[in-house]
């Protein structure tokens, strides 16, 4: 256990359908990222904040993805009209910005299942 | 950031030192080296992070060259349970977006 958390672990839904998760980083950690990963792949960096500023976002991320961290604390990543293209793993990883490390630590991810 | 290539397999049986290595032509001054493992349906986890020559930790070493152009992950006297896959991050440690490839999937044999 790394202290990150996301919720819901697995989560199926039909092609149409928004869905959204949640992750909950290591408390004092100001750095939030977003990944997606299917399988075989590496994990495509999404979307990352600083505190509860979105300071990057990935062109791959269609208008239909939005990613909010309203307090600088959990964060939420939702997706709308859901695709089947869209099934992946989401993880979630937060760091401490301004130190030397590169360290993300992550949690055990979202798996969604369009069909 | 900085483009890494890696192998894409590599396999290896219980007590022996695998070193896995990474390219990273294009690297800049202020990238620093990171590497990740990952087993099936976790999130990838941090193993070592290196600027140059050589760094050593309770689980792995890493060996950076001068020119810094590659880098080699060593682990010593392998078991079953790192059989997993390993990514080669290169990038500056306060930039936000980090690039992992396809890594190189390690198969530790009885």
């Amino acid at each position: 256990d790394t202290g990150v958390s996301q919720d819901p672990r697995h989560k199926i839904t039909k092609r149409g359908q928004n869905v959204t998760f949640r992750c909950d980083p290591i408390s004092e950690h100001n750095r939030l990222y977003w990944y997606r990963q299917t399988l075989g792949q590496g994990p495509e960096f999404l979307t990352y904040f600083q505190n509860e500023a979105q300071l990057e976002k990935s062109r791959l991320l269609s208008d239909r993805f939005s990613a909010e961290r309203p307090k600088g604390s959990f964060s939420t990543l939702e997706i709308q009209r859901t695709e089947q293209g869209d099934s992946a793993m989401y993880l979630c990883a937060s760091s401490l910005a301004g130190g030397r490390s590169y360290e993300q630590y992550f949690g055990p991810g979202t798996r969604l299942t369009v069909t | 950031l900085a483009k890494t290539t890696q192998p894409i397999s590599m396999d290896s049986y219980e007590g022996q030192e695998v070193n896995i290595t990474c390219s990273h032509n294009n690297i800049a001054t202020n990238d620093y080296i990171t590497w990740y493992q990952q087993f099936p349906s976790q999130g990838p986890r941090f193993i070592i992070q290196g600027y140059k020559t050589k760094v050593t930790n309770e689980v792995a070493s890493l060996f950076i060259p001068a020119d810094r152009k590659s880098s080699t992950l060593s682990l010593p006297r392998v078991s079953l349970s790192d059989t997993a896959v390993y990514y080669c991050l290169v990038g500056d440690t306060n930039a936000g977006k980090s690039t992992f490839g396809d890594g190189t999937t390690l198969t530790v044999k009885p």
